[in-house]
């Protein structure tokens, strides 16, 4: 069946390194995508979006890049910090009726 | 900044007991959203509900599970006859259109059956 899914389930990293956090997604017909952060405890935070026609996004220290050709979606945070360290998902959705779908979640560990 | 509220934070029943969770999506927002998660899994779509209807449902929402905007701020879902596995942090989400915007997320009721 379609899915999302992650390459690593966990990323440890030094304080000031930049972070790339990876997603696979298997169906084609995904127009849109998210990452979501989620701390401990709480629910899932918006961070950043993007359409399929698009290829790259950037926000404040983070930018998402979209490989439409290997289904591959990643998330960049730059100069990351303590308060970077989450579960991150990344989420699709199709045209149409078809429900935001997760994948499984990396944690980033941030090492001071 | 406007925000998705539920409540209770947590909430712990019997085994066959009835539970209803609450949420206050945010007030401009029309499509409501349940999605739970299984400890340490990942977040799992159950039910979409616009127009005072559900619009698509996964097959997690069978029959004991139910929805309804009983006014005209709250959102709630029912899980009838709870079984163990429906332990999870259940998310309340909130948009303001179907297509192409994130989804709001509030802070969750973890519902732990016993």
């Amino acid at each position: 069946g379609e899915s999302v899914g992650l390459h690593l389930p966990t990323l440890s990293v030094q304080e000031g390194d930049n972070s790339i956090i990876n997603c696979a997604y298997s169906n084609s017909a995904s127009d849109y995508f998210i990452w979501y952060k989620q701390e401990s405890g709480k629910g899932p935070q918006f961070i950043i979006d993007i359409r399929s026609n698009m290829d790259k996004r950037q926000g404040q220290r983070v930018t998402v890049l979209l490989n439409k050709t290997v289904k591959h979606l990643s998330l960049q945070i730059a100069a990351t910090q303590p308060g970077d360290s989450a579960v991150y998902f990344c989420a699709e959705r199709g045209w149409g009726n078809t429900p935001l779908v997760f994948g499984k979640g990396t944690r980033l560990s941030v090492i001071a | 900044e406007p925000e998705v509220t539920q409540t209770p934070s947590h909430q712990v029943t019997q085994m066959g007991q009835e539970v209803i969770l609450r949420c206050v999506p945010i007030s401009n927002h029309l499509y409501f959203y349940w999605y739970r998660q299984i400890l340490g899994q990942k977040v799992e779509f159950l039910v979409s509900f616009y127009n005072n209807e559900i619009s698509e449902k996964s097959e997690i929402f069978d029959d004991q599970f139910s929805v309804e905007r009983p006014d005209g701020s709250n959102f709630t879902l029912k899980i009838r006859s709870t079984k163990l596995e429906d332990s999870a942090m259940y998310f309340c989400a909130s948009s303001e259109e179907r297509l192409n915007t994130e989804a709001f997320f509030g802070q969750g009721t973890r519902l732990t059956v016993v």
